[in-house]
């Protein structure tokens, strides 16, 4: 079966410009996590979904950046006004829902943003 | 709040040596525990979990941790180290009370030495 997809699976922007991270989760599963992982660093946790809420949004480093899921589905992570330090892999993770029993996370490639 | 530990950046072991890569963990209950590799220009795998029972959790690629509360550790270990076993190795930890994300650690690179 798929599993989660992402993408672009590359992007070059140039700073100051907007860009829009799609994450397609495997089918049937109602959670969806983005994180953040720079060169060198761990994972950073961003925002989490459950179906199409948002309860925790404590990991988004400043209002610029945003995500929003519809449909349970498709989850778009968007940053404007980029900045150089945005430059990342930015990875999205799926699971059959936020317990803990089933919370095992099947994570996409990632899309990696340059920041020029 | 809940944290998680990995100690080294970076473990080198020679091939057919046993490993051990380490983690150690806080939350304020009982914890659910995870880990995760990155193969090289891969996404990250789910390895293996603890969600209660045995303190020992087998996983894929032979790969097992044990669980012990008394020193809040859930350390990864593989008997023989293949060269195949070089990636970067994530711990990650949650509260079993609270709905609530989960916390990865930094990771820790695992070199095997050929």
């Amino acid at each position: 079966g798929a599993g989660v997809s992402q993408s672009p699976s590359n992007k070059v922007t140039e700073k100051g410009k907007d860009v829009e991270l799609r994450c397609d989760p495997i089918s049937g599963h109602t959670a969806l996590y983005w994180y953040r992982q720079s060169l060198g660093q761990g994972l950073e946790f961003l925002i989490y979904f459950q179906g199409n809420s948002a309860p925790d949004k404590s990991g988004l480093p400043s209002d610029r950046f945003s995500a929003e899921r519809t449909g349970g589905s498709v989850s778009t992570l968007t940053i404007q006004r980029t900045q150089q330090e945005d430059s990342a892999v930015y990875l999205c993770a799926s699971s059959l829902a936020v317990t803990a029993s089933t919370d095992t996370q099947y994570f996409g490639p990632g899309t990696r943003l340059t920041v020029l | 709040a809940q944290s998680v530990a990995q100690p080294e950046d970076q473990v080198n072991v020679a091939e057919g040596n046993p490993l051990t890569v380490k983690c150690t963990y806080s939350v304020s209950g009982n914890p659910y525990l995870f880990w995760y590799v990155q193969y090289p220009n891969r996404g990250l795998q789910f390895l293996l979990k603890y969600i209660t029972g045995d303190n020992l959790v087998k996983g894929s690629y032979g790969f097992e941790a044990e669980f012990n509360k008394s020193q809040t550790s859930f350390h990864l270990k593989k008997p023989s180290a293949l060269v195949s076993d070089s990636a970067l190795y994530f711990c990650a930890v949650r509260d079993m009370g609270r709905d609530d994300k989960i916390i990865f650690g930094k990771g820790t690179r695992l070199h095997i030495l050929p």
